[in-house]
């Protein structure tokens, strides 16, 4: 089964200040499509999960552009150009290219 | 506008059954894989079991063999049936939408397995 791993567990960001999670998968995520199913996901305290970006890169509507993806094989990475309130919560990435799908342990950014 | 409605909250007792419910609205519930992705209490999230398009199903080892997920297109809801349960299946049970992702997700159901 694939494993991933997530880190930080725990960040605690300086509202303006950027932020960075990196999340690595134990095999690549290259689909035999020749798509990457790498998905991040933000849950706010008391709320559903919500998709953020799919395909690694690819960011939702509605969701702001200070939020990024980058990476690949093994290797990805969600980045927040300047944290804001509002993205106080809990970050997970998940994979959806092999069975079981498998989330990462969770990254909770907080505000110093 | 889509929306996923799970069913409420339950209390079972260990070793007991249980059915939960999701009925999106807002598209086409027949054209889209469907999933089930539960959290237990202060923890991670934790994919459950996913049911295609075409009805092909898909579990998690955790429960392979005591649950089942199904669909009725005719009534656009998904369902799970949770049989043999165990105080490690209590948690949160969110139906959401998709396959390789997961689009839109619903309140969440809360399952809590105790004598």
């Amino acid at each position: 089964d694939v494993v991933m791993t997530q880190s930080p567990l725990s960040l605690p960001v300086t509202l303006g200040q950027p932020a960075s999670i990196s999340c690595r998968s134990s095999q690549s995520l290259v689909h035999s499509d020749e798509n990457t199913y790498l998905n991040w996901f933000q849950q706010r305290p008391g709320q559903s999960p919500r998709r953020l970006i799919s395909k690694v890169s690819n960011r939702d509507s509605g969701v702001p552009d200070r939020f990024s993806g980058s990476g690949s094989g093994t290797d990805f990475t969600l980045k927040i150009s300047r944290v804001e309130a509002e993205d106080v919560g809990v970050y997970y990435c998940m994979q959806g290219t092999h069975w079981p799908r498998a989330f990462g342990q969770g990254t909770k950014v907080e505000i110093k | 506008e889509v929306q996923v409605l799970d069913s409420g909250g339950h209390l079972v007792q260990p070793g007991g059954s249980l059915r939960l419910s999701c009925a999106p609205s807002g598209f086409t519930f027949s054209f889209y894989a469907m999933t089930w992705v539960r959290q237990a209490p202060g923890k991670g999230l934790e994919w459950v079991s996913t049911i295609a398009y075409d009805g092909s199903t898909y579990y998690a080892d955790s429960v392979k063999g005591r649950f089942t997920i199904s669909r009725d297109n005719s009534k656009n809801t998904l369902y799970l049936q949770l049989n043999s349960l165990r105080a490690e299946d209590t948690a949160v049970y969110y139906c959401a939408r998709g396959y390789y992702t997961y689009d839109h997700w619903g309140q969440g159901a809360l399952v809590t397995v105790s004598s």
